[in-house]
């Protein structure tokens, strides 16, 4: 089946320093990826959705110079937390369709975020 | 917009127990339905899902009813095991696949 990796699966950076989480299709390409955040206990909130070649769509509320996200390829998206502060902490996951089915979006494992 | 609004949990069962976690949405048009699961520390999976109305989906001894008429889509399973032990999502489609999120429901299965 269609499988997207995301890494790192953690990492840990401290405050004002800048993280970037990357996703890939391995085995289908995909115009559009989603990147999802999530805090402890609760769902997941849409961020913003990623197309390739052009800029990102930011969900109201979401700042966008601070969730700098790039799609160069049709199987790389990358989200880039800009000057990391405590309260971005948090479990971000993606996830991506693939261009030739008609099918549901594929999820990543997640990158748990955590700002010290 | 569309939404998903799902009992609160954790809930709690003895192995074999009969599980049910209800699911309710608000949607325009003829959207689809999905169940995902998390396990701890991971991302998710998708459980099932029904594209039309009375569709069942089904997958691992879990299955769900799509029933426009009382827009909902309730998940059960017959003898749950301590390995189903994870957070369980409802989803809504909004447009292109986009889902929309219930709140989870923490399903936690004792021996």
């Amino acid at each position: 089946g269609a499988v997207v990796s995301q890494h790192p699966s953690w990492v840990i950076c401290k405050s004002g320093t800048s993280v970037k989480i990357e996703c890939r299709s391995l085995d289908f390409q995909a115009t559009t990826m989603f990147w999802y955040r999530q805090f402890p206990k609760q769902s997941l909130m849409l961020m913003a959705t990623s197309n390739e070649g052009s800029k990102a769509t930011y969900e109201q509320g979401v700042e966008k110079d601070k969730f700098l996200i790039n799609h160069a390829s049709l199987t790389l998206s990358t989200l880039t937390v800009t000057s990391a502060h405590p309260e971005d902490s948090s479990f971000y996951i993606c996830s991506a369709r693939d261009d030739g089915a008609n099918t549901e979006a594929f999820f990543g494992q997640g990158t748990r975020l955590t700002v010290v | 917009g569309n939404s998903v609004t799902q009992m609160e949990g954790p809930v709690t069962l003895s192995e074999e127990a009969f599980l049910t976690i209800n699911c309710t949405y608000t949607a325009t048009g003829y959207p689809s339905l999905f169940w995902y699961v998390q396990y701890p520390g991971e991302g998710l999976q998708l459980l099932l899902k029904a594209t039309k109305a009375d569709d069942k989906g089904s997958n691992k001894g879990f299955e769900a009813t799509y029933r426009k008429e009382t827009t909902s889509f309730h998940l059960e399973k017959g003898s749950v095991q301590v390995s189903d032990s994870a957070v369980y999502f409802c989803a809504v489609t909004r447009g292109s696949y986009i889902p929309t999120f219930g709140r989870g429901t923490s399903l936690i299965v004792h021996p």
